[in-house]
C-alpha cells in the first residue's frame, strides 16, 4: 500500500505486505530528515533518519528514499505486521540564522488488517 | 535512565487559570523542547532550548512561559489557560547539533481547557 501523506492521511494494508507512506517537505535547505512513529496515547519515536548527502537509507525492516529533486521523502515498511499500526511522521531539520529547528508533518495513519 | 518524564498526564483548567506542565529528562542532553499536537495539524514547537540558561521561542510561543535553571528540567508555564490551548503536549530532549538532531519525547501531558 502507497500513501501521500499530506493528501491522503491513512492508510490500510494487509498483514504482510509492504508499506510504503511518503511526505512531501517545504523547504530545500533542509539538510536532515526524520521519520517518527507515534502509536495511540504515547509519544513519537524515533525511526529512522537519512541526511540529504544520501538518497537511501535502510534500517530493520524499514527504508527511507530521498528525492530532493521534487521534495520527496517516503518511509518504506516491509512485511508489516499489526505492531505497526501509528501513525507515522516525517520531520524536516531547517537550518536558519537562529539555528536549527525541526517541522513536523501532520501525519498519516497506518492500519494494519490481520 | 528513565528518559524524559512529563508530569500530570492529564489536567483540566477553567479559562483564566493557571499551571505549569513539568518535563524532565536524565540523558545529559542539552536541548530541550516543548510541542504541541493538534489534529491535522502535526507537532508545533513552542519554546525550545539549547541548554541551562538559554531558551527561545518556537513556532506558536504567544501564552506560554519556559525557563532552563537545569539541564535536567524544562517546565511549560501557561500563566492565563485559554480554550484554545487545549492540546496534547509533548516534551522532547536532544543532545543538539546536526549529529545528534534525534529527539526522545515523553509520553505526553493532555490538557483540557474549559
Amino acid at each position: 500500500g502507497e500513501s501521500v501523506g499530506l493528501h491522503l492521511p491513512t492508510l490500510s494494508v494487509q498483514e504482510g505486505d509492504n508499506s510504503i507512506i511518503n511526505c512531501a517537505y517545504s523547504n530545500s535547505a533542509s539538510d536532515y530528515f526524520i521519520w517518527y512513529k507515534q502509536e495511540s496515547g504515547k509519544g513519537p519515536q524515533f525511526i529512522i533518519d537519512i541526511r540529504s548527502n544520501m538518497d537511501k537509507r535502510q534500517g530493520q525492516r524499514v527504508t527511507v528514499l530521498l528525492n530532493k529533486t521534487v521534495k520527496h521523502l517516503s518511509l518504506q515498511i516491509a512485511a508489516t505486521q499489526p505492531g505497526d499500526s501509528a501513525v507515522y511522521f516525517c520531520a524536516e531539520n531547517i537550518r536558519g540564522t537562529s539555528g536549527s529547528r525541526l517541522t513536523f508533518g501532520e501525519g498519516t495513519q497506518l492500519t494494519v488488517n490481520p | 535512565n528513565a528518559g524524559v518524564t512529563q508530569t500530570p498526564k492529564f489536567q483540566v483548567l477553567k479559562t483564566g487559570q493557571s499551571m505549569t506542565l513539568q518535563c524532565a529528562q536524565d540523558m545529559n542532553h542539552e536541548y530541550m523542547s516543548w510541542y504541541r499536537q493538534d489534529p491535522g495539524m502535526g507537532l508545533r514547537l513552542i519554546h525550545y532550548s539549547v541548554g541551562a540558561g538559554i531558551t527561545d521561542q518556537g513556532e506558536v510561543p504567544n501564552g506560554y512561559n519556559v525557563s532552563r535553571s537545569t539541564t535536567e528540567d524544562f517546565p511549560l508555564r501557561l500563566l492565563s489557560a485559554a480554550p484554545s490551548q487545549t492540546s496534547v503536549y509533548f516534551c522532547a530532549s536532544s543532545t543538539g547539533g546536526l549529529a545528534k538532531e534525534t529527539q526522545y519525547f515523553g509520553p505526553g501531558t493532555r490538557l483540557l481547557v474549559l
